[in-house]
């Protein structure tokens, strides 16, 4: 199982781009990396996906260098209900026999 | 709307009490879970279903059971509950290549054992 390693919190500003980095030493070749999103009283939420290189979606970019050993969560100009916990996690795509084990995440708090 | 249904999304237990969490999906994936969360934690994976037939451990699976009852339901099961098991649960489904087989959760349920 490849494990994860995100910051625990972090700080920012309305308007301001968020950058999150995971570290996943050792991702498998077929690895998928995935991040969500979770606000409170809720279940997580599919934010984007990638294998490699950059992703961007209309909510976020998502950046992986060539050896695949950490991504980047990039929020550009966040505001306040971007405030939420955001996980990142390593796993196969289609098939579901893996167990995925999501980490504590990273808190992100925006304030005005 | 597509997604997953999970019930009950508050119930209150007294010690050894049992209960079944029930959830359901509609968008015809393959594999299920279960995960709980306790405060300021992240997600711990109980029991999963990687298709109709089959269900295996997860991180925590001590104190409960599941069954996956056809490929849309999956159900989890206290059978004697404990104060340890206070925790919100989701329920979460896997699968489809329109969203590169990410998962899709349920809102909650929010169990408190007394």
């Amino acid at each position: 199982l490849a494990k994860t390693t995100q910051p625990i919190s972090m700080d920012s500003y309305e308007g301001q781009e968020v950058n999150i980095t995971c570290s996943h030493n050792n991702i498998a070749t077929n690895d998928y990396i995935t991040w969500y999103q979770q606000f409170p009283s809720q279940g997580p939420r599919f934010i984007i996906q990638g294998y490699k290189t950059k992703v961007t979606n209309e909510v976020a970019s998502l950046f992986i260098p060539a050896d695949r050993k950490s991504s980047t969560l990039s929020l550009p100009r966040v505001s306040l209900s971007d405030t939420a916990v955001y996980y990142c996690l390593v796993h196969l795509p289609g098939g579901a026999t893996n167990k995925l084990i999501f980490g504590t995440g990273t808190l992100l708090a925006v304030q005005p | 709307n597509a997604g997953v249904t999970q019930t009950p999304k508050f119930q209150v237990l007294k010690t050894g009490q049992s209960m079944t969490l029930q959830c359901a999906q509609d968008m015809n994936h393959n594999s299920m879970y279960w995960y709980r969360q306790d405060p300021g934690m992240g997600l711990r994976l109980i029991y999963y279903s990687a298709s109709e037939g089959t269900t295996d451990k997860g991180e925590v699976p001590n104190g409960y059971n599941v069954s996956r009852l056809n490929k849309r339901e999956f159900s989890l099961r206290l059978e004697s509950a404990a104060p340890s098991q206070t925790s919100v649960y989701f329920c979460a489904s896997r699968g489809g290549r329109e969203r590169n087989y990410g998962y899709t959760f349920g809102s909650g349920t929010r169990l408190t054992v007394v």
